[in-house]
């Protein structure tokens, strides 16, 4: 069975600065998609990042790149310049194929000014 | 493009008590998902719709929890009886699901439910 693991429960970062968030996942699949979510306070949950496990470069979307390592089977995303809208709950997700979502328990990144 | 919209917001029941979340998708979006999210846990699925299809249900706890998305379009969750462990954010999400390489999924707002 797939898991995802946050070992993380909590970071903070200090306004500017960089930070990065550890995932790392369990699967006998060869061919997978992982993803990262954010979940800000009472708000909903969006898309920050996905890898596609068959491509070695690494995903990058602005100030959010990802350091996927698949061999370590570990995937961790970096944030660059941290802002105040950061501040968040950050999920790791897989998924394969036609299945479904599989998320980790989150990690809650606190932006400190 | 207007989001997943979800309603009620928030909700306060009494244990066996009834209650029924409802999600609308983004237009012409074919796939639907409910998530249950239990505070400090990330979402956990609970049913896929495909259309009005169901593509996935096997986390649904059928004694008590259904779903139905009528025409395709808007869904409802239904829980009958509530136990105090539904407490939790129920979230929906839609996706165009032009194939598993392109699929994202768009989360509404989500319900918080609070069994007492």
């Amino acid at each position: 069975a797939q898991t995802v693991t946050q070992s993380q429960p909590e970071m903070s970062v200090q306004e500017a600065e960089t930070v990065t968030l550890s995932c790392t996942y369990d699967t006998s699949e060869s061919d997978y998609y992982l993803f990262w979510y954010k979940q800000p306070p009472s708000r909903q949950m969006i898309l920050v990042i996905r890898q596609e496990a068959y491509k070695q470069q690494n995903a990058t979307e602005n100030r959010f790149s990802v350091n996927f390592q698949k061999a370590a089977k570990s995937f961790s995303l970096k944030i660059s310049d941290s802002q105040l809208g950061d501040a968040a709950m950050y999920f790791c997700a897989y998924k394969t194929g036609a299945n479904n979502l599989f998320f980790g328990t989150g990690t809650r990144l606190t932006v400190i000014p | 493009e207007a989001g997943v919209a979800q309603s009620p917001r928030y909700k306060i029941i009494e244990k066996r008590q009834s209650v029924a979340f409802w999600c609308n998708p983004i237009s012409g979006h074919a796939t639907l998902y409910w998530y249950q999210q239990i505070l400090g846990q990330g979402p956990k699925l609970l049913i896929q719709f495909q259309n009005n299809g169901v593509v996935d249900d096997s986390q649904l706890p059928k004694d008590r929890f259904s779903a139905e998305r009528l025409k395709g379009v808007d869904s409802t969750l239904k829980i009958q009886p509530a136990k105090l462990e539904d407490s939790a954010v129920y979230l929906c999400a839609s996706s165009y699901n032009p194939g598993p390489r392109l699929e994202t999924q768009y989360f509404g707002p989500g319900t918080r439910l609070l069994v007492l």
